[in-house]
């Protein structure tokens, strides 16, 4: 079945970039998400990508895609510390009665020092 | 748009009693989701319906939850008796295509003592 794996922690100081990575396992995934999660707050959509682009830039957040590895990554330039959440990777499988499922991975907690 | 509205935002309650959590999603969305965050599990999909109906209920951890969608604007997620094991955050979310990912809900925070 559909697995996302992510590392847990990812700690990094205020002005210096992060990357957070995802894994996932189903070959057939047509858009892959990533969410971010403030304390006390419900899952934000921050961004997603098709399965047939390996780019997409919006702002500060670049995200790749390498389908051939199944890996995704999530890159916050100049990071702030209000971008301290748990940043969470998803994928929507291409199948018919569950296209509208997301897999979740388990959220990577970005904490930024300053 | 208000977003996709949960309530309550807290909810204490002693092990035994019926908890009902509410959810109105974005109007004009046809599938919507109801899932359970803790931190052992991360979160866990429990059911979805798509145009009021229930399209995949595996998720639900037993029968003492149940979940209803009487109409497109709301829909509830029941729990009897509940358990101190059931304390979690319990997000809804919507969407209206595969492509435009999910609108989440503030959360649920359910205590059960």
């Amino acid at each position: 079945g559909e697995d996302v794996e992510q590392s847990l922690f990812l700690s990094v100081r205020e002005g210096d970039s992060s990357v957070i990575n995802c894994t996932y396992t189903d070959s057939s995934s047509t858009y892959l998400y990533w969410y971010k999660q403030e304390p006390g707050a419900g899952l934000q959509l921050l961004t997603y990508i098709f399965s047939n682009m390996d780019m997409k830039q919006d702002q500060r957040l670049t995200v790749l895609l390498n389908k051939k590895d199944k890996h995704l990554s999530l890159r916050i330039a100049d990071t702030q510390t209000g971008d301290s959440a748990i940043y969470f990777c998803a994928e929507s499988p291409n199948s018919g009665a569950g296209s509208y499922q997301l897999t979740f991975g388990k959220g990577t907690k970005l904490s930024v020092i300053p | 748009d208000a977003g996709v509205i949960q309530s309550p935002r807290h909810e204490v309650t002693e092990m035994g009693q019926e908890v009902t959590l509410r959810c109105k999603p974005i109007s004009g969305h046809n599938s919507l989701f109801w899932y359970r965050q803790t931190m052992m599990r991360g979160l866990e999909l429990l059911i979805y319906f798509n145009n009021n109906v229930p399209i995949d209920d595996s998720g639900m951890p037993e029968d003492r939850f149940s979940a209803k969608m009487p109409n497109a604007s709301f829909s509830t997620l029941k729990i009897q008796p509940s358990e101190p094991r059931d304390s979690a955050v319990y997000f809804c979310a919507s969407t209206q295509s595969r492509g435009g990912g999910y609108t989440f809900g503030s959360g649920t925070r359910l205590t059960v003592v």
